[in-house]
């Protein structure tokens, strides 16, 4: 079973601290990762991508990409409570489908 | 651009009946995704859908199923329904391929069997 895997959390981090969220994977055929946002209620929301080594950045919102450790990583700089919400990381195999983490809760307090 | 769009947002049905939902892809977006979520297992990926032909299919019964239409709306079905179906149903939709594949997810069908 390919799967991706997160650490549940919550995590907790003071408004304006970075938080680092993490996650591995088990297929090494995926190319392509994705964190996706979720609030409590609402659809996941597409924060990055990321398909090559190294570091993509967007904003306070920074991606990193490890094939050779099969590790993904997402850096949320000047972090706000309006953060709060459960990041998913999801892997994209080679037959269009996304394999999700059960995704990290992020707590951002003021 | 209008975002995905998913009807009905929210569905009970009793167990045994069928349900269908729809899902309207980002305008220009050709490939339409389906997946589950519930608290338990998380997301799970249902089906894709290409140019009107189903491209992969993720581990669940016969009882689902899709379909995708020529303007690239497509439809889920799920036929004597369990319990066990009770989830949030999303769609997503993507029109890059190559090495990204971005998928942008709908507001997603609540459905509800009792």
């Amino acid at each position: 079973q390919k799967e991706v895997e997160q650490n549940s959390g919550p995590l907790s981090v003071p408004e304006g601290a970075i938080a680092s969220l993490n996650c591995t994977y088990s297929d090494r055929g995926s190319q392509s990762f994705f964190w996706y946002r979720q609030y409590s209620g609402k659809s996941p929301e597409l924060i990055m991508s990321i398909y090559s080594n190294g570091d993509k950045e967007d904003g306070r919102f920074t991606a990193q990409l490890n094939k050779a450790s099969q590790y993904v990583s997402l850096l949320i700089r000047d972090s706000q409570p309006s953060d709060s919400a459960t990041y998913l990381c999801a892997a994209l195999n080679s037959g269009y489908a996304l394999n999700f983490g059960k995704g990290t809760s992020l707590l951002v307090t003021p | 651009k209008a975002g995905v769009t998913q009807t009905p947002r929210y569905l009970i049905k009793t167990r045994g009946q069928q349900v269908t939902l729809s899902c309207s892809p980002i305008s220009g977006h050709r490939s339409v995704s389906w997946y589950q979520q519930t608290p338990g297992q998380g997301l799970q990926f249902l089906f894709e859908y290409f140019s009107e032909t189903q491209r992969n299919k993720g581990n669940f019964p016969g009882r689902f199923s899709g379909r995708q239409f020529s303007n690239s709306r497509s439809e889920m079905n799920v036929s004597t329904l369990e319990l066990g179906d009770s989830a949030l149903y999303l769609c997503a939709s993507s029109g890059t391929g190559g090495p990204s594949y971005e998928q942008y997810f709908g507001p997603g069908t609540r459905l509800t069997v009792t």
